[in-house]
């Protein structure tokens, strides 16, 4: 009953590394999200992936990459990591029809120093 | 992008009592969603909605779609000390993209 897993929980870079957050879902859904969550913006959209092999950008993508690796897992890199990336990521999944709801990782807590 | 009005942003209270938020937006969605999050985990789906003037509950809290569709309310009766945290709204058309509110933080004072 796993659902939406997330890894590593927290992190610590330094300006100019790279890294990659993973997520995966157990939920079969062929949607899935990465969003960042900073106080007082609530959750803003980074990349979606409506299905497999398709990546779209959503509010916020500049400074970040990510892959749909299969159908369960999509995976979010920040290729040169800036102080402004210091945030809370969280991925989530959905079916991909009309009325249906997001569920969510436990997040990434990255802090860039 | 969009993001939706949510009001009050934060509410403390006296346990026992009720509480109301509310969510604005200036887009129909055909969905919306009310989500708790507490501290250092991810949101938690609370109700979905699906339908113009729908009003459903779980437990304690009641929400409805407002037949505009451009909003939402979430109540929740006879607070308890765990009802601590942030709630936050959600709209979706496709469900392909989720836009959220910025979050009630909730205070229960014992």
């Amino acid at each position: 009953n796993a659902g939406v897993t997330q890894t590593p929980k927290f992190q610590v870079l330094k300006t100019g590394q790279s890294m990659t957050l993973q997520c995966a879902q157990d939920m079969n859904h062929n949607s899935m999200y990465w969003y960042r969550q900073d106080p007082g913006m609530g959750l803003r959209l980074i990349y979606y992936s409506a299905s497999e092999g398709t990546t779209d950008k959503g509010e916020v993508p500049n400074g970040y990459n990510v892959s749909r690796l299969n159908k369960r897992e999509f995976s979010l890199r920040l290729e040169s990591a800036a102080p402004s990336q210091t945030s809370v990521y969280f991925c989530a999944s959905s079916e991909r029809r009309r009325n249906t709801e997001a569920f969510f990782g436990q997040g990434t807590r990255l802090t860039v120093v | 992008g969009q993001q939706l009005n949510q009001s009050p942003q934060s509410m403390f209270i006296q346990e026992g009592e009720d509480v109301s938020m509310n969510c604005t937006s200036s887009s129909i969605f055909n969905t919306w969603l009310w989500y708790k999050q507490d501290p250092g985990e991810g949101p938690v789906l609370l109700i979905a909605l699906y339908k113009a003037g729908e009003l459903t509950s779980n437990g304690r809290l009641t929400a409805q779609f407002g037949i505009t569709r451009k909003d939402s309310f979430l109540n929740i009766s006879a607070s308890i000390p765990s009802d601590v945290g942030i709630y936050f709204c959600a709209g979706s058309n496709t469900g392909n993209q989720f836009y959220f509110g910025t979050g009630t933080s909730l205070t229960v004072i014992p």
